[in-house]
């Protein structure tokens, strides 16, 4: 079945640091992933996504690396800022006619 | 349009009673989908429509939920006989459809339920 999980729960990181979000997921027929953060109060957000034809991807301080052979996804954020404290789920979709099926998040605190 | 509206943005409940819970999606957007999100986890898929029809339902969607859209502008998710394990936060999000991929997914602010 479908299904995507987070190596961590928290991850706290330095102001400036860069940070990474790993995670796994267990459905070969996925082919398409996005990672979503969701402040406080509010619904999830989009960041970036990444098709399955692709092993990395660039945003803004924002980059996706997908390792289709160990079924592994990697959010990037470049020079972390306060605002970037979130709880960040990854997703994916085996197709672009399905829903969208999240993981279970990690959350992201930055110390001063 | 400002994007996807719930309303309310709370509801407290006692056990037993009947909830229904609104969302406003995006104009233009066809697809309306329903997620719940109990704390600490990501957001569970529910159910979703194309226009009016309503074309998946999850096992989450017990015989107590029922959502409809029935102009296929809004949407309605109602609980009855309210338990307190539907607490949770329930998320409405839309989009253009199939072939949009998840840049036109855009979901509401959500709808926190607290069954006492």
């Amino acid at each position: 079945g479908e299904s995507v999980g987070l190596h961590l729960p928290t991850l706290s990181v330095q102001e400036g640091d860069n940070s990474i979000i790993n995670c796994a997921y267990s459905n070969s027929a996925s082919d398409y992933f996005i990672w979503y953060k969701q402040e406080s109060g509010k619904g999830p957000q989009f960041i970036i996504d990444i098709r399955s034809n692709m092993d990395k991807r660039q945003g803004q301080r924002v980059t996706v690396l997908l390792n289709k052979t160990v079924k592994h996804l990697s959010l990037q954020i470049a020079a972390t800022q306060p605002g970037d404290s979130a709880v960040y789920f990854c997703a994916d979709q085996y197709s672009s006619a399905s829903k969208i099926i999240f993981g279970s998040g990690t959350r992201l605190s930055i110390r001063p | 349009d400002t994007g996807v509206s719930q309303n309310p943005r709370h509801k407290i409940t006692k056990r037993g009673q009947n909830v229904t819970f609104r969302c406003d999606p995006i104009s233009e957007h066809n697809r309306l989908y329903w997620y719940r999100q109990t704390l600490g986890q990501g957001p569970e898929f529910l159910t979703y429509f194309q226009n009016e029809a309503q074309l998946e339902k999850s096992r989450l969607l017990s015989d107590r939920f029922s959502a409809e859209r029935p102009k296929g502008s809004f949407s309605t998710l109602e609980i009855q006989r309210t338990e307190q394990g539907d607490s949770a936060m329930y998320l409405c999000a839309s989009s253009l459809g199939p072939g949009q991929g998840a840049y036109g997914y855009t979901f509401g602010s959500g709808t926190r339920l607290t069954v006492v």
